[in-house]
């Protein structure tokens, strides 16, 4: 299972850090993403962690803003997100890949998401 | 960066064969995922590298990959098939999405 938190109305330019829990499975074990979809449209990837934290990739639109981190000690993924944007306006979701220890963007779980709305 | 193109919608008959395209350069050298997303939940993933199906996604649901184009089928569709569908491939360390599907089922 996968709750995210930490969604919630921000003023552009400001930062919020999204959570995403883990349970139920060997959570170092595995790669882990953010994907968003703002009101209306398709999903657009965000960031990657691969499942021992080396690697970790972000799409061009949040490049240099966004920070993802894990904690296996807790079971959870975080998104540092700053400078929001309203373009930032979505819903996130945290997905876990389908296989331990691969990184290859095929996603088997997804949490329900966290609302993020960025607006003055 | 890399593209997938997807048709914006479809319908289809109930009980009749939905084919969904994802287009993009040489996609068939690529793993290509389909997801099933319906109005307030999180997607489903309902084909897996090309043409597998994760357990508990009905037969009915068959993907193929060649060339220029992937292809998601749905026979003897169903209402509750109806939903946003999207295909998806790794490519040069990010994930990309096509833009999506809406399939109505008439």
């Amino acid at each position: 299972q996968l709750v995210e938190s930490g969604g919630g109305v921000v003023q552009p330019g400001r930062s919020l850090r999204l959570s995403c829990a883990a349970s139920g499975f060997t959570f170092s074990r595995y790669t882990m993403h953010w994907v968003r979809q703002a009101p209306g449209k398709g999903l657009e990837w965000v960031a990657i962690i691969s499942y021992d934290g080396s690697d970790k990739y972000y799409a061009d639109s949040v490049k240099g803003r966004f920070t993802i981190s894990r904690d296996d000690s807790k079971n959870t993924l975080y998104l540092q997100m700053n400078s929001l944007r309203a373009e930032d306006t979505a819903v996130y979701y945290c997905a876990r890949e389908s296989d331990v220890y691969t990184i290859r963007g095929e996603f088997d779980y997804w949490g329900q998401g966290t609302l993020v709305t960025v607006s003055s | 960066s890399y593209e997938l193109t997807q048709p914006l919608s479809m319908s289809v008959a109930l009980g009749q064969t939905a084919r969904i395209t994802c287009g993009g350069n040489k996609i068939g050298s690529k793993n290509v995922h389909w997801y099933q997303q319906k109005p307030g939940q999180a997607p489903v993933l309902v084909i897996y590298r090309d043409s597998n199906r994760p357990s508990g996604i009905p037969e009915r649901f068959s993907g193929s990959n060649s060339g220029n184009t992937a292809t998601l089928t749905i026979s003897r569709a169903q209402a509750g098939d109806e939903a946003d569908y999207y295909c998806q491939v790794w490519d040069s360390s990010t994930v990309v999405f096509g833009g999506g599907t809406k399939v109505t089922v008439l």
